[in-house]
């Protein structure tokens, strides 16, 4: 299984872009990179996820390095209700359901 | 309708008690997901169902014990629990045949005293 490092808290100013970065230099070719978030006391709350190009919908921007050992998620313009636990997972595979294995995370504060 | 429904939403039970969580989910995912989240830590694979089959069990204490009756419904039994059994126990579905994301349900806050 490839593993996530993240840092496990960040300060952004509300307004801000938020920038979450993840380590995971054991990747494979074939896994996907996902994030989630938990705000507080809630279920995880899927955001966006990529293979190696960059993505962006209208949560989110995911950037994937070129040798796909590490990705930044990108909050354009953080608000408070970003406040929650970002985790940024890799998808493994397990027979023909596919698991989804949490990290540690980041917890991210929204300043006003 | 993008929604896992766990009930009940909270649940407080003794150490002798027979108790049920229940999830549901109809989005046509063949694939659903029981989770353990203890406080300040990320939420900790239990079980994983495919085709209403258990495909793993992540060394979980036969005390709790899943069942999926069908596609849409997955519950999770619960008999006796151990004090540190208390946690938020959370459900997920997704697709199994090409790769999306999952949907997690509110959870359960289950308190056992």
């Amino acid at each position: 299984d490839a593993k996530t490092t993240q840092p496990p808290s960040m300060d952004c100013a509300e307004g801000r872009a938020a920038n979450l970065p993840c380590n995971h230099s054991t990747i494979s070719g074939n896994e996907y990179v996902y994030w989630y978030r938990q705000i507080h006391s809630q279920g995880p709350q899927y955001i966006i996820h990529g293979l190696k190009n960059n993505e962006t919908n209208e949560m989110a921007s995911l950037i994937i390095t070129e040798d796909r050992k590490s990705s930044t998620l990108i909050l354009p313009h953080a608000t408070l209700r970003d406040t929650a636990v970002y985790y940024c997972i890799v998808r493994v595979s397990s027979g023909s359901a596919r698991q989804l294995t949490f990290g540690s995370g980041t917890q991210l504060t929204v300043l006003p | 309708d993008t929604e896992v429904t766990q009930t009940p939403k909270h649940l407080v039970m003794g150490m002798t008690n027979k108790k049920s969580l229940k999830c549901e989910q109809h989005m046509g995912h063949r694939a659903m997901y029981w989770y353990k989240q203890k406080a300040k830590k990320p939420p900790e694979l239990m079980f994983v169902y495919s085709y209403e089959k258990l495909s793993i069990n992540e060394s979980v204490p036969s005390r709790f014990s899943p069942e999926c009756p069908n596609s849409s419904l997955l519950n999770l039994h619960l008999h006796a629990l151990q004090p540190e059994d208390s946690a938020l126990y959370l459900c997920a579905s997704r697709g199994v045949l090409r790769d999306t994301e999952a949907f997690f349900g509110q959870g359960t806050r289950l308190t056992v005293v």
